[in-house]
């Protein structure tokens, strides 16, 4: 199966600084990943597209400075979260999309835990 | 976009029983549905998903129909089990290119 790996799981950080996760497709090339916020019981809310080699594309709401991506190559896709704040505690999930023939299928990262102290 | 509803928003049901998740949306155009397993602090797994050009789509213990004109689909569970229990999360595509809209989430409970 398609395995997409995010690191790190969990992230504690001060109020004010960044932090930066990843999302890499182990097995798969792709070249759009989504990055997803989701709050407790809550659903997939999705922040913005990532696309390989071009800039993502932000959903409306979703501050562009406040959480940078970048899509450098067709495995690895990150998420940069600038002068975090505790508002910002949440999971982040991205999800890398493989294409086939017939069928492009979303498949999900563990998730990355932040919560900014 | 696509505005995706869901319900119910949480189910109790005795092992054994099935279950029946719901899903509307709006886009007449919108020509696949995935459906996504989410346990407790883990990531959302594809279950089952379908295109528009069936009605419905089984696997083993777990089937999804699909109408149309009505614009819903739901996914069933037969002879569910314990391990069944988690959050359940339709999708459909929301206009974008290959960007899916989730419904809310349905929190199943499968009871011994």
């Amino acid at each position: 199966g398609a395995v997409v790996s995010q690191h790190p799981s969990r992230v504690i950080c001060k109020s004010g600084t960044s932090v930066k996760i990843e999302c890499r497709s182990l097995d798969f090339q792709a070249t759009t990943m989504f990055w997803y916020r989701q709050f407790p019981k809550q659903s997939l809310m999705l922040m913005a597209t990532s696309n390989e080699g071009s800039k993502a594309t932000y959903e409306q709401g979703v501050e562009k400075d406040k959480f940078l991506i970048n899509h450098a190559s067709l495995t690895l896709s990150t998420l940069t979260v600038t002068s975090a704040h505790p508002e910002d505690s949440s999971f982040y999930i991205c999800s890398a999309l493989r294409t086939g023939l017939s069928t492009d299928t979303q498949y999900f990262g563990p998730g990355t835990r932040l919560t900014v102290l | 976009g696509e505005n995706v509803e869901q319900h119910p928003s949480t189910l109790s049901v005795q092992e054994g029983d099935s279950a029946v998740i719901k899903c509307t949306y709006s886009d007449s155009a919108s020509n696949y549905f995935p459906w996504y397993k989410q346990e407790l602090g883990k990531r959302p797994q594809l279950i089952i998903d379908i295109r528009s050009n069936v009605g419905e789509k089984k696997d083993q213990r777990i089937a999804v129909t699909l109408n149309k004109t009505a614009k819903h689909f739901s996914l069933h569970i037969t002879e569910t089990q314990p391990e069944d229990s988690a959050v359940y999360f339709c999708a459909a595509p929301s206009g974008g290119y290959q960007k899916v809209t989730f419904g809310i989430g349905t929190k199943l409970q499968v009871i011994p």
